[in-house]
């Protein structure tokens, strides 16, 4: 058990709808990363918070984004869903923002779009 | 931007055997790697990482990788298998922006009787 977890562990839901995936960080960690599993695109980095704000951008589409809260959990939002946005999303959080840094993974949200 | 290549999406090694999964790296400044494993239905878990201390690094569960500057390589070795081995292994290089994580496209290892 890394420490950061995840809620729902599983989301089924249509193409066009919304939906907001969960995240908390290990305890005193400050860094939260979110990435993306899937079969065609391997693992890819989306985009980092650090300590509430937005501190790097990957591959991000512009129908999702996220957010930190005061509280260090983050919410990741993806919006009008396409049967391509299927796949398995994970968030990691580390102590600090730092090159080399450890980056510790939560179970993931495996999302499906029908 | 840095990046690795994981050589082989494939590798079966035989209980008890050596194993070897393959990582190269490209990177303009020294890097940061950092090997990491994913057993069915979980998330990603730390094995080990390289950050210029020591060419070998020693990890979790028996495992070591030797960072060799030369050859571009992070080659993640354990000399006996076991089957609770079997797992996707993922390749890791952490960037500059915003210090994510670039990883490669994983090896699932598989652990015969």
């Amino acid at each position: 058990d890394s420490g950061v977890t995840q809620t729902p562990k599983h989301l089924i839901t249509a193409t066009g709808q919304r939906v907001t995936l969960r995240c908390s960080p290990r305890s005193g960690d400050l860094s939260v990363y979110w990435y993306q599993q899937s079969l065609d695109q391997g693992l890819q980095f989306l985009i980092q918070y650090y300590n509430g704000e937005e501190r790097a951008k990957g591959n991000i589409l512009e129908r999702f984004s996220a957010q930190q809260f005061p509280d260090l959990h983050s919410e990741l939002n993806l919006s009008s869903l396409e049967l391509g946005d299927s796949a398995l999303y994970f968030c990691a959080s580390s102590p600090a923002a730092h090159r080399g840094g450890e980056q510790y993974f939560g179970p993931g949200t495996r999302l499906t779009v029908t | 931007a840095q990046s690795v290549t994981q050589l082989g999406s494939h590798v079966s090694v035989s209980e008890g055997a050596l194993v070897l999964l393959r990582c190269n790296y490209s990177s303009s400044v020294p890097p940061y790697l950092f090997w990491y494993v994913q057993y069915p239905n979980q998330g990603l878990q730390l094995l080990l990482k390289y950050t210029s201390a020591a060419t070998l690094v020693k990890g979790i569960n028996g495992f070591e990788a030797e960072f060799k500057k030369s050859e571009t390589s992070f080659h993640l070795t354990k000399p006996s298998a076991h089957m609770s081995d079997a797992a996707e292994y993922f390749c890791a290089v952490s960037d500059f922006s915003g210090y994510a994580l670039n990883f490669g496209k994983g090896t699932s290892l598989l652990v015969t009787p």
